[in-house]
C-alpha cells in the first residue's frame, strides 16, 4: 500500500533532548516536506526537499534540521527542543521534483506526530 | 510562492451543495490549483486540482474563473463526514507548497 510513515505517533520529551522523528514514503517520490500544526495557525511548512540532498527552508524552519541521504526517507531533527516546538507535525511526500513534469502531483500526507516538549 | 486567501469557516445544511470560495489573485501562469481537506485527528488528503478548465472527480468539483485569479470547491451534497478544514494551495516550479489557515467546514444535521 502507498503510504507515508511516520514515527513515533506520539512523543513527549524534555527541554533540550534531541530527538528524530522518522518519516519514510515507499512512492518513490522526489519531494518531501515537514509541516507543523499550532492551533489557529494552520499548516506551516517547516523544510522541504526537491531530491536527494537537495533540501531548502520552509517558514519556520529555526530549532530544526533535516537531511535526505536516500529518497525514502526524510527524518526531521530536533536538536535542542524547547517548549514552542510542541506541536503536531505532519511530513508529506509528492511526485514533484526538479523537473516541472509533475508539478501537479497531489501531495500524500503521513499520520502525523504529537510532540510534547516539557 | 502565490499567496491563497480563503473565508475562515463556513456552515452548510447536510444534503445541500457548499461552494467554497479562494482567491489566488498573484497566481502564476503555469500553477496548479490544489485543494486539500483535513478531516480531525488526522493528515489533509488530495481532494482536487485543476489549472484553467473546471475538474469534476468523485469527492467534488472544481470552478475555476476565467481569470484564475479565484476559485470554488463545490461539495454536490454535503454529508456529516465533509466537516473538515478544507486548504486551497497554488502549487508550481520550485513552488514550496505552503498550506495557511484553510477554512473550516461545519455541517449542520
Amino acid at each position: 500500500e502507498a503510504q507515508v510513515t511516520q514515527n513515533p505517533r506520539y512523543l513527549i520529551t524534555v527541554t533540550g533532548k534531541k530527538l528524530t522523528v522518522t518519516c519514510s514514503q515507499n512512492m518513490n517520490h522526489e519531494y518531501m516536506s515537514w509541516y507543523r500544526q499550532d492551533p489557529g495557525l494552520g499548516l506551516r511548512q517547516i523544510y522541504y526537499s526537491m531530491n536527494v540532498e537537495v533540501t531548502d527552508k520552509g517558514d519556520v524552519p529555526e530549532g530544526y534540521k533535516v537531511s535526505r541521504k536516500e529518497k525514502r526517507n526524510f527524518p526531521l531533527i530536533l536538536e535542542s527542543p524547547s517548549p514552542n516546538q510542541t506541536s503536531l507535525y505532519f511530513c508529506a511526500s509528492s511526485m514533484r521534483g526538479l523537473s516541472s513534469r509533475y508539478d501537479n502531483s497531489p501531495l500524500h500526507f503521513g499520520n502525523g506526530t504529537r510532540l510534547t516538549v516539557t | 510562492d502565490a499567496k491563497t486567501t480563503q473565508p475562515n469557516s463556513m456552515e452548510s445544511n447536510e444534503e445541500e451543495p457548499v461552494h467554497l470560495p479562494c482567491n489566488h489573485s498573484t497566481i502564476s501562469g503555469t500553477d496548479y490549483i490544489h485543494w486539500y481537506r483535513q478531516l480531525p485527528s488526522q493528515g489533509p488528503e488530495y481532494v482536487i486540482h485543476g489549472l484553467t478548465s473546471n475538474v469534476n472527480n468523485r469527492m467534488a468539483s472544481l470552478a475555476i474563473a476565467e481569470d484564475r485569479k479565484s476559485s470554488t470547491l463545490i461539495l454536490h451534497r454535503a454529508t456529516l463526514r465533509d466537516a473538515a478544514v478544507y486548504y486551497c494551495i497554488n502549487t508550481g516550479a520550485n513552488s514550496k507548497l505552503t498550506f495557511g489557515k484553510g477554512i473550516t467546514l461545519s455541517v449542520r444535521p
